[in-house]
């Protein structure tokens, strides 16, 4: 079954440090997304991002975040200056369809890099 | 979107049917109803869909009445390995960009 590979898995980073999450999403896929999750709460969406660009993003998805998909394989985010409170799970997700009628609407997320502020 | 309603949390032993209802009441009528499945320090897995009736496959089915309304998430004899929260989703035509989890239903499962 395909996957989505996130690395690393964990990261642990000085507040104020900028760090990157890497994800390859699945190879036909069209759709890539973030999502985050702060211990014991939601899974948070954080942006969506289609042909080379970002196609929403949620108020979380402030100046020091960004994403890139440089090579079309690798999709990344970004986090320019961390602060204690980005510590969170951060888990990439890809779908090859958005079409409400398409039969397999589901995305595939991957399992997570959990991302410690220090 | 569609706001969803299901239990904060659930119980069950192994070897138990469990059913997790959500209910969905402004679903619109393009709207598919969706379930994942999260265990600890994972992604979310998508687990099932259907637009109406009952839908089958090798890990659960759901069961959609007439109205749409509300969609009922059956695992068959369930097991330890079951225990994770599971999350009912009615993403919403208009917002085909992303997909917005709500706290989802803790299922605890007991030897």
């Amino acid at each position: 079954e395909p996957e989505v590979t996130q690395t690393p898995s964990h990261q642990v980073t000085q507040m104020g440090q900028e760090v990157i999450l890497r994800c390859v999403p699945i190879s036909n896929h069209l759709y890539f997304y973030w999502y985050r999750q702060i211990l014991g709460q939601k899974v948070e969406f954080l942006v969506s991002f289609y042909n080379n660009e970002i196609s929403e993003k949620s108020e979380i998805f402030d100046d020091q975040f960004s994403v890139e998909r440089p090579d079309g394989s690798n999709f990344t985010l970004k986090i320019r200056s961390t602060k204690l409170e980005d510590s969170a799970m951060y888990f990439c997700a890809s779908s090859i369809s958005r079409d409400r009628d398409f039969e397999n609407y589901g995305y595939t997320f991957g399992s997570g890099t959990r991302l410690t502020v220090v | 979107l569609a706001k969803t309603t299901q239990p904060i949390s659930m119980d069950s032993y192994e070897g138990q049917e469990v059913n997790i209802t959500c209910s969905h009441n402004n679903i619109a009528t393009n709207d598919y109803i969706t379930w994942y499945q999260q265990f600890p320090s994972q992604g979310p897995r998508f687990i099932i869909q259907g637009y109406k009736t009952k839908v089958t496959n090798e890990v659960a089915s759901l069961f959609i009445p007439a109205d749409r309304k509300s969609s009922t998430l059956s695992l068959p004899r369930v097991s330890l390995s079951d225990t994770a929260v599971y999350y009912c989703l009615v993403p919403g035509y208009s917002s085909a960009s992303k997909i917005i989890f709500g706290s989802g239903t803790r299922l605890s499962i007991r030897p």
